[in-house]
């Protein structure tokens, strides 16, 4: 199973600023099984981006997600006071789900 | 669009059995894949298993045994952990499978597991 590690554990940045999210896997993973999720306190996860760069349903342009192989980015252009959150990306592959231990975005 | 919502004990006894039951309104349970996935307080998450409408389970290897899923009806499924201790505790979520993804989850339940 792929083990994905997630950079930095904590971002602090001010609203408007960039956030950039890493998330490494231990071993190949195809694009179409990488996905973001943004989950804040007291709330279930909520689906971001799938297939590495596809925004979900309702997500914000401000979203993207990006990468191939082993190295994948999400990126929030420009921080809205809503998007300060623990994020998780998650890969599936050989009949199971892993997810990283996450990001914290956290205000500056 | 579809909803989920978990239901059952919040407090199950050491050596017990866990079991929850996650129901779906504004749709049935035809034509996808339902997971279990649980998250012990302040840490990540963990994928525990996933059914489909025929009764077909897969699981996450780490839960050995353990776990145990089953449709109940068009509208209900449910989860059965067994020999659970401290560790178990966390708040458990059921979610639909879209792809390789998740993309509806219930609010999740609290699970404690204490004498």
């Amino acid at each position: 199973e792929a083990v994905l590690t997630q950079s930095p554990g904590t971002l602090s940045l001010s609203p408007g600023e960039r956030a950039t999210l890493s998330c490494r896997a231990s071993q190949s993973v195809s694009s179409l099984n990488l996905a973001w999720y943004q989950q804040k306190p007291g709330q279930a996860p909520r689906l971001l981006i799938f297939g590495a760069s596809s925004r979900a349903t309702g997500i914000p342009e401000r979203f993207s997600g990006s990468g191939s192989g082993t190295d994948f980015t999400l990126t929030i252009s420009r921080l809205e006071p809503e998007d300060f959150a623990v994020y998780y990306c998650q890969q599936y592959g050989n009949s199971l789900w892993t997810f990283g231990q996450g990001t914290k975005v956290e205000i500056k | 669009q579809v909803q989920l919502q978990e239901s059952g004990p919040g407090l199950v006894e050491p050596s017990g059995t866990l079991s929850l039951t996650c129901t779906v309104s504004g749709g049935s349970i035809s034509g996808s894949y339902w997971t279990w996935i649980r998250q012990p307080a302040g840490k990540g998450l963990e994928w525990m298993g996933r059914i489909y409408e025929t009764g077909y389970t897969d699981h996450n290897p780490s839960l050995k045994s353990r776990v145990t899923m089953s449709v109940d009806t068009s509208f209900q499924f449910s989860l059965r952990l067994s020999s659970v201790t401290a560790a178990d505790t966390a708040v458990y979520y059921c979610a639909r499978v879209f792809g390789a993804y998740f993309d509806q989850w219930g609010q999740g339940v609290l699970v404690t597991v204490s004498s």
